[in-house]
């Protein structure tokens, strides 16, 4: 099983609608959570950490299911600039960060 | 600020010859490390480092080499380039390694070897 697991989607939504990604990771351990956003041939940059609590930044909600060992970001209203790779991240400990290999996302006219 | 910078951009390589990917930060962080990412999958951690004279392996370090001089650069070595070493590399850094510390990239070298 791998460590942290994404579906590579893609997930073609029109403008506007709402959209969610989940990613499940193995290590019960894991401490801090993150969703990365990657554009075609750019790299990596840092969209939102994921909080116990769940957090919501504009259009993006992110939340975290310890017992289940998954991470959810919900896009709401999406837009064309929002189309992109969504990589899911886990820090498994302090020197060590775990990528998901990242749901695509287009979305169309 | 200009951030994380790599050079070059593009490389192609022949098989057996050796190359050094640049990296250098301007953000005075203590935390750098080299990634690479294959088609269809996620960043690999290569080598990472906490402090200048401070460097350890990560997942993938075998055929690689790195070195920390200096706090700002943090280049990576290949010395005998393999087809397997084809991918696209990308550095950064962070503030700290530990919480809610958000790691910073630079703009990826693709690198094939031939």
């Amino acid at each position: 099983r791998k460590e942290v697991e994404q579906d590579p989607g893609p997930f073609n939504v029109p403008e506007g609608a709402t959209v969610a990604f989940n990613c499940t990771y193995s290590n019960s351990a894991s401490q801090s959570f993150f969703w990365y956003r990657q554009d075609c041939r750019k790299e990596p940059k840092l969209l939102m950490s994921v909080y116990s609590s769940g957090n919501e930044d504009g259009r993006f909600t992110a939340q975290l299911n310890r017992a289940s060992q998954y991470i959810s970001l919900l896009i709401r209203d999406s837009k064309l600039s929002d189309s992109a790779t969504y990589l899911c991240v886990v820090n498994m400990n302090k020197r060590k960060l775990i990528f998901g290999a990242g749901t695509r996302l287009a979305v169309h006219p | 600020n200009a951030g994380v910078t790599q050079t070059p951009k593009f490389r192609i390589l022949k098989i057996g010859q050796s190359m050094t990917l640049q990296c250098t930060q301007d953000m005075n962080h203590n935390y750098m490390y080299w990634y690479r990412q294959d088609p269809g999958m996620g960043l690999k951690l290569i080598y990472y480092s906490v402090g200048a004279g401070i460097t350890d392996k990560g997942e993938v370090p075998n055929g690689y080499n790195v070195s920390r001089s200096t706090t700002e650069d943090f280049p990576l070595r290949l010395e005998l380039a393999a087809p397997s070493q084809t991918s696209v590399y990308f550095c950064a850094s962070s503030y700290s390694m530990g919480g809610y510390n958000e790691q910073f990239f630079g703009p990826g070298t693709r690198l094939t070897v031939l």
